[in-house]
């Protein structure tokens, strides 16, 4: 268990469909990430949250939203799904402060397959 | 544009041997990276990382090279096991504040014959 928590595990939607998937972070982190890894494919970054405030975005989508919560919970919301948003979405989780070590290590959750139909 | 990859796909490996993941990163500001392990059916996780301002880092049977000057990274595993039989990711960041972000390379899949 890396201590960064996602649900659900697995989700079947139909296209045009709406899905929030929620991460909750490793205890004391600050920052959350979430990745999208499609088949066989590399991790692609989305969003980045950092104490309840976007901090760097990627290559995400206009349907697709995030937020942090004061609790430091983080949703990603996907709308108007489409058959190509089948992935695993990924969320991690990191201090946030690289500090003098200059360092930033990712923790992640186990992921939250999508299947669009 | 920027890019971190990898030489091979994939790569088999008898059990008990050495293995070597290659990785080839084209942004000469990136100063921090890491190597990840992706098994079946999971998140990824930390084997180890390196900061710019060193050559190699070494932990256990898993060693880090870094050769800026042709900015390339490699993974060393020895004596490699059925359980290290995985999906490696290289992955790399930048000092900005406000960009801690890791950005990955597409991985080498990993198979230990036994």
């Amino acid at each position: 268990d890396s201590g960064v928590t996602q649900t659900p595990k697995h989700l079947i939607t139909a296209t045009g469909q709406r899905v929030t998937l929620r991460c909750s972070p490793r205890s004391g982190d600050l920052s959350v990430y979430w990745y999208q890894q499609s088949l066989d494919q590399g991790l692609q970054f989305l969003i980045q949250y950092y104490n309840g405030e976007e901090r760097a975005k990627g290559n995400i989508l206009e349907r697709f939203s995030a937020q942090q919560f004061p609790d430091l919970h983080s949703e990603l919301n996907l709308s108007s799904l489409e058959l190509g948003d089948s992935a695993l979405y990924f969320c991690a989780s990191s201090a946030g402060d690289r500090g003098w070590t200059g360092a930033n290590v990712l923790t992640f959750g186990a992921g939250s397959r999508l299947t669009v139909l | 544009g920027e890019s971190v990859g990898l030489h091979l796909p994939t790569l088999s490996v008898q059990e008990g041997d050495n293995s070597i993941i290659n990785c080839a990163y084209s942004n000469s500001a990136s100063d921090y990276f890491i190597w990840y392990k992706q098994e079946s059916g999971k998140g990824p996780q930390f084997i180890i990382d390196i900061r710019s301002n060193m050559d190699k880092r070494q932990g256990q049977r898993v060693t880090v090279l870094l050769n800026k000057t042709v900015k390339h990274l490699s993974l060393q595993i020895a004596a490699t096991q059925p359980g290290d039989s995985a999906v490696y990711f290289c992955a790399e960041s930048r000092s900005n504040f406000g960009n801690e972000k890791l950005t990955f390379g597409t991985g080498t899949r990993l198979t230990i014959i036994p």
